[in-house]
């Protein structure tokens, strides 16, 4: 069975400049997570979709990132513009959804370098 | 709200040595528990997770963590470390079981040969 794919794996860019990545979630699975990990940190959520309705994106900095799960697969999450204190590795989870008991399935990160 | 202290930001054992690494969580519902491995460059592998059942759980790669309500604690231990268990460990913990996860600030474990 296929895992979280993400790509692309590490992207640099210059602040200021917009940046995109991608997620496909293992198939059959309803709910997906953003994460961004810091450097030396635990991941932190930033948004979670239920289906392509996003339920929990209270840590989002909606100023300049945006996501969307069009049809409830995969997702984009978007930083515009990018600062560089957005510089982390950007992690995608999915999991079965509500009501099963079992963990979320991680993908291997964007690592994002803004310059 | 919820939260998990992971005491140790660094730990470091000889090959063949046990492994503790510590976790206290804070939840004012029964919370459910994970431990992620993350290897360089890669995402978090889980190792084992807690979901209201038996109280000592047992995971991959020879881990396994005990649940302590009284101590608020979610201990993993290996008994004997293996060079490729150099990792980094987080403890996390959620209300539901595909709720968010909230991650500790993680334990760099390093094995001494």
């Amino acid at each position: 069975e296929a895992g979280v794919v993400q790509s692309p794996r590490y992207k640099i860019i210059e602040k200021k400049q917009p940046v995109a990545f991608w997620c496909n979630p293992i198939s059959g699975h309803n709910t997906l997570y953003w994460y961004r990990q810091n450097l030396g940190q635990g991941p932190e959520l930033l948004i979670r979709y239920e289906n392509e309705e996003a339920v929990d994106d209270s840590q989002l900095p909606k100023d300049r990132f945006s996501a969307e799960r069009l049809k409830g697969v995969d997702s984009t999450l978007k930083i515009q513009p990018a600062e560089l204190g957005d510089s982390a590795v950007y992690l995608c989870a999915s999991s079965p959804g509500a009501g099963n008991r079992t963990e979320a399935f991680f993908g291997q990160g964007t690592r994002l370098t803004v310059v | 709200a919820q939260s998990v202290t992971q005491l140790g930001s660094h730990v470091s054992v000889s090959e063949g040595a046990l492994v503790l690494l510590r976790c206290n969580y804070s939840s004012s519902v029964p919370p459910y528990l994970f431990w992620y491995v993350q290897y360089p460059n890669q995402g978090l592998q889980l190792l084992l997770k807690y979901t209201s059942a038996a109280t000592l759980v047992k995971g991959i790669n020879g881990f396994e963590a005990e649940f302590k309500k009284s101590e608020t604690s979610f201990h993993l231990t290996k008994p004997s470390a293996h060079m490729s268990d150099a990792a980094e460990y987080f403890c996390a913990v959620s209300r539901f079981g595909n709720e968010k996860l909230t991650f500790g600030t993680g334990t760099r474990l390093t094995i001494i040969p």
